[in-house]
């Protein structure tokens, strides 16, 4: 089953604003919502956005998602050090009935 | 407020045998599949199974399939895992997490519980 992938690591100064991408398949991202999950270490991870680009109740509007074809983007702006943390794109796969996440981006705020 | 609370996990040698279960609270259990996402050691997120809301359709990923079990009591609002034939590779926090509007986002998780599986 594929892995959705990710950037390892992303870097950004506070204040400034940050992509990680998430490239999949026609058959996961390509006909499936994506949803982010932010983890810091230690915890559980949490969800960030879901339905591509909606954010739960409590998430700041600083954190924003899309989706073009078979690749999403999670987009951080005015980052703040308490942003450090893992950052993990995640959907189903149709083909293969099965859910699949990306390999985890870290993000460090210099 | 929600709860998800894993227990069962532990040392187990090789080839053995496990069983995690993760009762839920304070929502409406039966309405929602349910899904184990375990997460090695420095490792990634890495989602193993999930099961509907009903406890009809069941799902696995390749690295366990034939080798683990998901099932569910709405009776008792709790969802398990048996897992067997234990690999050192299925190491791992094991999460009990919470679908929402199908299997399109996992809402809830819970805190994890270790399984390690050595000789």
């Amino acid at each position: 089953q594929s892995v959705l992938t990710q950037p390892p690591s992303v870097s950004a100064a506070p204040g400034q604003r940050v992509t990680i991408s998430c490239s999949g398949s026609s058959s996961d991202i390509g006909k499936n919502y994506v949803s982010w999950y932010q983890q810091f270490p230690g915890t559980a991870p949490q969800l960030l956005i879901y339905d591509n680009n909606k954010r739960p109740s409590g998430i700041p509007d600083r954190f924003s998602g899309s989706k073009s074809g078979t690749s999403a983007t999670l987009v951080i702006t005015g980052l703040q050090t308490g942003d450090e943390a893992d950052y993990y794109c995640g959907t189903w796969d149709s083909n293969q009935s099965a859910g699949v996440f990306g390999g985890g981006t870290k993000l460090t705020v210099l | 407020e929600v709860q998800l609370l894993e227990s069962g996990g532990g040392l187990v040698q090789p080839g053995g045998s496990l069983r995690l279960s993760c009762a839920a609270s304070e929502f409406s259990f039966s309405i929602y599949a349910m899904s184990w996402v375990r997460q090695a050691p420095g490792r990634g997120l890495e989602w193993v199974s999930a099961i509907s809301g009903s406890g009809e359709s069941t799902y696995y990923a390749d690295s366990v399939k034939g080798r683990f079990t998901i099932s569910r009591d709405n009776s008792k609002n709790t969802l398990f895992l048996q897992m067997s034939s234990l690999r050192a590779e299925d190491t791992a926090i094991y999460y009990c997490a919470n679908y929402r509007d199908g299997y399109n986002y996992i809402i809830y998780w819970g805190q994890g519980t270790l399984v390690t599986v050595s000789s």
